[in-house]
């Protein structure tokens, strides 16, 4: 089983729409987690950490179940500059960051 | 932007030769960490350097080594190149002993092995 493995996709969702991705994890250990975003052959970039709590940044939403390990990221009111591929990335303490295959979401006008 | 910068940006080699990648840190980031990510795949752990030396190693073989200089920039070295090497090349950096674990990626590599 892979360590990190996410919804395959791609998701293909018109404006304003709502769209969740889900990615579950298989090291209990895993301590930090986050979701990266990364256009098209362009580098990844940090969307939001991930916390047990649940956090919210404008229209986007992170859960983390740790019972379940799993994690999720709900984005309200797609724009069509949301459209990208989609990392869940977890860390394991004194190791090193893995980062799931990604999901693509494609917005359409 | 975050800081983090890569040379070069695009590259061509044949099979066989030797290619050597570079970062630039950003500023305060004492950690860099190499990737290689494959089209359609998520980026995979090569190793990290931390303080100019190696913390911490993926799945790749000896001829993926890397160095890390005192100014925290670093370098990574591949050896006799294979055509499956053909992939973007990130580096990230990030600094250990902050409570965050975020990391920053440059723009990355893209090396094409003919």
């Amino acid at each position: 089983r892979k360590e990190v493995e996410q919804d395959p996709g791609p998701f293909n969702v018109p404006e304003g729409a709502t769209v969740a991705f889900n990615c579950t994890y298989s090291n209990s250990a895993s301590q930090s987690f986050f979701w990266y975003r990364q256009d098209c052959r362009k580098e990844p970039k940090l969307l939001m950490s991930v916390y047990s709590s649940g956090n919210e940044d404008g229209r986007f939403t992170a859960q983390l179940n740790r019972a379940s390990q799993y994690i999720s990221l709900l984005i309200r009111d797609s724009k069509l500059s949301d459209s990208a591929t989609y990392l869940c990335v977890l860390y394991n303490y004194g190791q090193n960051f893995v980062f799931g295959p990604g999901t693509r979401l494609s917005v359409l006008p | 932007e975050t800081g983090v910068t890569q040379s070069p940006t695009h590259l061509i080699k044949t099979r066989g030769q030797q290619v050597t990648l570079r970062c630039s840190s950003q500023s305060g980031h004492n950690t860099v960490s190499w990737y290689q990510q494959a089209l359609g795949q998520g980026p995979q752990f090569i190793f990290q350097y931390y303080r100019e030396e190696e913390n911490g190693r993926g799945n790749f073989p000896p001829r993926f080594s890397g160095l890390q200089f005192p100014n925290y920039s670093s370098e990574l070295n591949v050896n006799a190149l294979e055509l499956d090497d053909s992939a973007l090349y990130l580096c990230a950096s990030s600094s250990k002993g902050l409570s965050s674990y975020e990391q920053y990626f440059g723009p990355g590599t893209r090396l094409t092995v003919t």
